[in-house]
């Protein structure tokens, strides 16, 4: 099992400014993944977190948008950048372990913008 | 492109009856992934399987995988209000990362 802490738990914005998530895991990490949830809808990939070099974007997210970081294992940040109400949504971090088949989730971060 | 879909999206059930949620994938997957969600929570972790066959059972939940059709069920049985949430399938196409179902909302009446 592992233990991951998002922060802040939510938060709300105002239109054109950048909030920083930041999610860390307690325990040896191999993958970390961000993951954004619409409300009512179901968990789309943002994009992978690769450890000091940059993300893996999925089709549709782009880096000057959700720049991400993970400086090293178990540490990484997502930003949403120049912020609009369509950002409004969870936002959630995801990591396998070492040695682990099973994906843990942080407990997101739920974003309102207005 | 893949395609992971559940049926049904939305159940409303009865406590003490059973029920089945199916979940179809449109490629291979290496394993596939149950989970739960409460309202305003984050995912919680049911069952992982890993291989064709494979069955697992947790209280009133089990969770069976047939690699060869592409579908896994979850199987309550005797349900309780308890288990009102909504449920997640997920495979995992390739590098490791998870692509979700739509999910199910189930309700669950006394």
């Amino acid at each position: 099992s592992a233990v991951i802490s998002q922060k802040p738990s939510r938060d709300i914005c105002q239109r054109g400014t950048s909030l920083t998530i930041q999610c860390q895991v307690d325990s040896q990490v191999t993958m970390m993944f961000w993951y954004r949830q619409q409300p009512g809808q179901s968990l789309t990939l943002i994009a992978t977190a690769n450890q000091g070099s940059e993300a893996t974007y999925e089709s549709g997210f782009v880096i000057d948008k959700f720049p991400i970081s993970r400086p090293n294992l178990t540490f990484s940040t997502l930003t949403v950048s120049n912020m609009s109400p369509e950002d409004s949504s969870i936002y959630l971090c995801s990591a396998i372990l070492q040695g682990n088949t099973e994906a843990f989730f942080g407990q997101g971060t739920r974003l309102t913008v207005v | 492109e893949l395609k992971v879909e559940q049926n049904p999206l939305f159940l409303s059930m009865q406590e003490g009856k059973n029920y089945t949620i199916y979940c179809n994938y449109s490629t291979t997957s290496d394993r596939l992934y149950w989970y739960r969600q409460d309202p305003g929570k984050s995912l919680e972790s049911l069952f992982v399987l890993l291989s064709n066959g494979a069955v697992k059972q947790e209280g009133r939940l089990m969770a069976s995988l047939d690699t060869k059709a592409r579908l896994s069920t979850l199987h309550i049985t005797a349900a309780v209000h308890d288990l009102s949430a909504t449920y997640f399938c997920a495979v995992v196409p390739g590098a490791q990362k998870l692509v979700f179902g739509q999910g199910t909302r189930l309700t669950i009446n006394p």
